[in-house]
Parts: structure tokens; C-alpha cells; sequence
């Protein structure tokens, strides 16, 4: 596609319940971001792949988050026993490789945790 | 670490005119770029302007253009003929230009919003 597809674009979930979501990055871009938007807040890192490299996963903000990058392309971002402050938008970005190529960013997944 | 900073969580202008939005940050590095992107209520985040660390010339993009400060780690935007359609949040973000992590490190975004 021609940018960056994310879904599902809403996802309400019971607390306690497995949600994940999927991040179509746009094609040949080597790095991919995860960014979580809390209301009102700015965009927090999640987690980030390059190429065949070790994602770092500095900014997952528990155990309960995980995300792996299958054959360099699609991303998914997987939440366990969901709780209700992990409501938020999650944004995707990709990038194509080399220090000064921009970020595209997907529209992004809110979720709502009930 | 990085820290953006964005201390105006709102800001309101008249249509057609100038209106200039603050962001500061805090680095050890001296190879960077700065940004200035857009998010509408599509969610979407649009890039708006760059600007490489190492360029003293400030980037300029059309109606966008940026005052960078670096001594004072400081990164503004100014709108000029400002229209309906520049009503959305903006977010300063940082980035490094060199190490194996080159994450956006975002500021807590600023609210605009466009009078008629």
C-alpha cells in the first residue's frame, strides 16, 4: 500500500482479555516504531525494530506487552490480560533505512479496555 | 535521555494571522534533527517541518517555518496566514542522527485552534 495500514482502526475489549494489533508498514522501510498516545498526552515509545537487529524494548511498560516483526514487514503488538489503563491510541511508524529519512506514521489503533 | 518539552497546551489564533508555537528540549548530543509534525482528529501524524542539528539555517516549508536555537535547545514553529485547516495538535519530537536506536522522542503536544 502506499502508506503505512494499521487495524483494527477501533478495538473495544473486556478487561482481562488478549488484544492484538497489527501494523502494515509501508514496503522497504527497515524500521518500525510502536508509539502509545494516552489522552491528552504525547507519544510515548513502545518499541522499535530495524532490519534483522534486536528490537529494543526498552518502552514496553510491562511484561504483558510483546510484539514481534515476522519476515521484516508486518508488525503485531500484542497486549495480555488487558487492564483498563492501556486504553489508548497506539500509533505505528515506519522508516526507511538511512539516519535522515522521515517517519510515516499509520492513523493508528484506539483501544478501549471496558 | 532525550526530553522535549512543549509548555503551552493550547493555543488559539485568528485566521490569517502569525502564531508561533514553543518547544524545548535537552540533549548531550550535537547530531540530531528536530521536528514539528501534525496530528488532525484523523490521528494521523503528519510530518510538517525538519530540521537537521547541524544546519544553522532554520528550515522553512511554505507557511511553516522554524526559529532554532541551539545553544538554548530551543525549536519554535511559526505559522504564518494561518488557516482553518492548520487547526490540530502539534508535537515537537527529537531524534538522534546517530546510535543503533533512532527513536522520535515526542514532546506532550500543543492544541491549536483557528478562529474565523
Amino acid at each position: 500500500g502506499a502508506g503505512v495500514s494499521q487495524s483494527p482502526s477501533n478495538k473495544v475489549t473486556e478487561k482481562g482479555k488478549d488484544v492484538e494489533l497489527r501494523c502494515d508498514p509501508i514496503s522497504g522501510h527497515t524500521a518500525l516504531y510502536w508509539y502509545r498516545q494516552s489522552l491528552g498526552q504525547g507519544l510515548e515509545f513502545l518499541i522499535y525494530f530495524q532490519g534483522n537487529s534486536a528490537p529494543d524494548k526498552s518502552g514496553l511498560p510491562s511484561d504483558r506487552f510483546s510484539a514481534e516483526r515476522t519476515g521484516g514487514s508486518v508488525s503485531t503488538l500484542t497486549i495480555q490480560r488487558t487492564q483498563q489503563e492501556d486504553s489508548a491510541v497506539y500509533l505505528c511508524a515506519s522508516r526507511f533505512r538511512g539516519s535522515n529519512t522521515e517517519a510515516f506514521f499509520g492513523q493508528g489503533t484506539r483501544l478501549t479496555v471496558v | 535521555a532525550q526530553t522535549v518539552t512543549q509548555s503551552q497546551p493550547e493555543m488559539s489564533v485568528q485566521e490569517a494571522e502569525t502564531v508561533t508555537l514553543s518547544c524545548t528540549y535537552d540533549t548531550s548530543e550535537s547530531d540530531y534533527y528536530l521536528f514539528w509534525y501534525k496530528q488532525p482528529p484523523s490521528r494521523q501524524m503528519i510530518l510538517v517541518i525538519r530540521q537537521e542539528a547541524y544546519k544553522q539555517q532554520n528550515a522553512t516549508e511554505n507557511r511553516f517555518s522554524v526559529n532554532f536555537q541551539k545553544a538554548a535547545k530551543s525549536f519554535s514553529l511559526k505559522i504564518s496566514d494561518s488557516q482553518l485547516g492548520d487547526a490540530a495538535m502539534y508535537f515537537c519530537a527529537y531524534r538522534s542522527r546517530t546510535g543503533a536506536n533512532s527513536k522520535l522522542t515526542f514532546g506532550k503536544g500543543i492544541t491549536l485552534s483557528v478562529r474565523p
